[in-house]
């Protein structure tokens, strides 16, 4: 079973609120992954990290987000100024370098009312 | 551009009964496949992976997939279900960024097994 870690469970956001979650990954994994899953179940990758180097993010264009992994500390995602369209499941997984397994956490269940 | 479809949202099965759950894959390249897992409130768990060799792959609780070059797919199967197998279902594929391997995903099926 993955040891992927993600505080808090549940978030309640008003509309224009900060909305930040946060991601422990799997001990000794350094790739940490950001995806989004709708009610529809639909992913959309958001951003990666190794280290706390950003590998790759994808339509971020709204600048709303942002995200980071700081060395000896949580990553986090933020959403600066939460929309209702936001609300979604937030999962944050982790790898090894150069594997391609993905293990996930719980997830962040994120809803702007 | 790469994508993986699952044809059917939702899947019945009786305890006991086989399943099998579809998965097709665009990808021009070699992909490398997963299935995963999620149950209520729970985040996904990996069931199997396919990266080359053998195209029958066995993963845990005795689910199974088999990979096809030729009909771009990579169904998953298992003899006979439990009531515990009630979840839904997501087929993946990887491909490669700069050094990070996003997952594509389908958009699962919804398994529920009846008494």
């Amino acid at each position: 079973n993955s040891k992927v870690i993600q505080t808090p469970r549940y978030l309640v956001k008003g509309q224009g609120q900060k909305a930040k979650m946060r991601c422990i990954p799997e001990k000794g994994h350094p790739v940490v992954f950001w995806y989004q899953q709708n009610k529809n179940n639909e992913f959309k990758f958001l951003i990666n990290f190794q280290n706390q180097e950003v590998l790759q993010q994808i339509d971020m264009t709204e600048k709303r987000f942002s995200a980071e992994c700081p060395s000896n500390s949580p990553c986090s995602l933020e959403i600066q100024s939460s929309e209702a369209g936001d609300s979604a499941l937030y999962l944050c997984a982790s790898s090894l370098p150069g594997s391609y397994e993905q293990y996930f956490g719980p997830g962040t269940r994120l809803t702007v009312l | 551009a790469q994508s993986v479809t699952q044809p059917d949202a939702r899947v019945t099965v009786s305890e006991g009964a086989s399943l099998q759950l579809r998965c097709k894959y665009s990808y021009s390249a070699t992909p490398y496949l997963f299935w995963y897992v999620q149950y209520p409130r729970q985040g996904l768990q990996l069931l199997l992976k396919y990266y080359s060799g053998d195209p029958v792959v066995q993963g845990v609780n005795s689910f199974e997939a088999e990979f096809s070059k030729s009909n771009s797919s990579f169904h998953l199967q298992k003899a006979s279900v439990h009531w515990s197998d009630s979840a839904v279902y997501f087929c993946a594929l990887s491909q490669a960024y700069q050094g990070g391997r996003a997952l594509i995903f389908g958009t699962g099926t919804t398994v529920s097994v009846s008494p």
